[in-house]
């Protein structure tokens, strides 16, 4: 089973739109954290925002916050004011357990086109 | 501020070439990953390293590739001989530990293709 879904191939926003970028994730394991990561056509990976498991609130970091529903294991990425620079390739990851030998899984991504 | 840095960032070869990637971490990061990506897909792990010790290779095709950190610091990954299925991105990342909270930060990888 798919241990992160990300179930949009692609979005279209316009410039200075909010968009959210959708995650759904599987684990038995109650410690976990979620990330999210974006890729421009560069090729780097860029950390944009963490939720722990245990977090009691939502991340937010800037204009990136984290909606995270642990009951329905879903964390997706709220993106406030889009620009056009937020044109990208996004990734949702999750890491399982305290011990970080777990490795961090990944989503097959969401490529975000925002419009003029 | 401090990156992961990476060498060579384009890579052509032609299959049963050998090919070596470098990757320098960020300093003072005890922990260094190795991933692939795949055109059109999320990162793989290959390796991972806690100073010089593998802590997990079970993805890496140990029989073409290998991975070394000998001082715990800097890091080389080979592929010998290569196969057209090995073009890809290869990415470097590195946290300071291995708690599940800590950040992965990424080099800016490096394109093989394989002819």
């Amino acid at each position: 089973a798919q241990k992160i879904t990300q179930t949009q191939p692609g979005m279209f926003v316009q410039e200075k739109e909010a968009v959210t970028l959708d995650c759904t994730y599987d684990t038995s394991d109650p410690s976990y954290g979620l990330f999210w990561y974006k890729q421009p056509s560069s090729g780097e990976m860029i950390f944009l925002i963490y939720q722990g498991s245990y977090d009691q609130q939502n991340a937010t970091e800037g204009r990136y916050s984290l909606n995270f529903q642990k009951a329905r294991k879903s964390a997706n990425l709220v993106i406030s004011a889009s620009q056009l620079g937020d044109s990208a390739m996004y990734f949702c990851a999750m890491r399982e357990g305290i011990n970080g030998a777990q490795k961090l899984v990944f989503g097959q991504g969401t490529r975000l086109t925002i419009n003029p | 501020e401090a990156e992961v840095a990476q060498s060579p960032r384009y890579k052509i070869t032609e299959k049963s070439q050998a090919v070596a990637f470098w990757c320098d971490p960020i300093s003072g990061h005890a922990t260094l990953y190795w991933y692939r990506q795949i055109l059109g897909q999320g990162p793989e792990l290959l390796v991972q390293f806690q100073d010089e010790s593998v802590v997990d290779d079970s993805q890496l095709p140990k029989d073409r590739f290998s991975a070394e950190r000998l001082k715990g610091v800097d890091s080389t990954l080979k592929i010998q001989p290569a196969e057209l299925g090995d073009s890809a991105m290869y990415l470097c990342a590195s946290s300071l530990g291995t708690l599940a909270q800590e950040t992965q930060y990424f080099g800016p990888g490096t394109r093989l293709l394989v002819l």
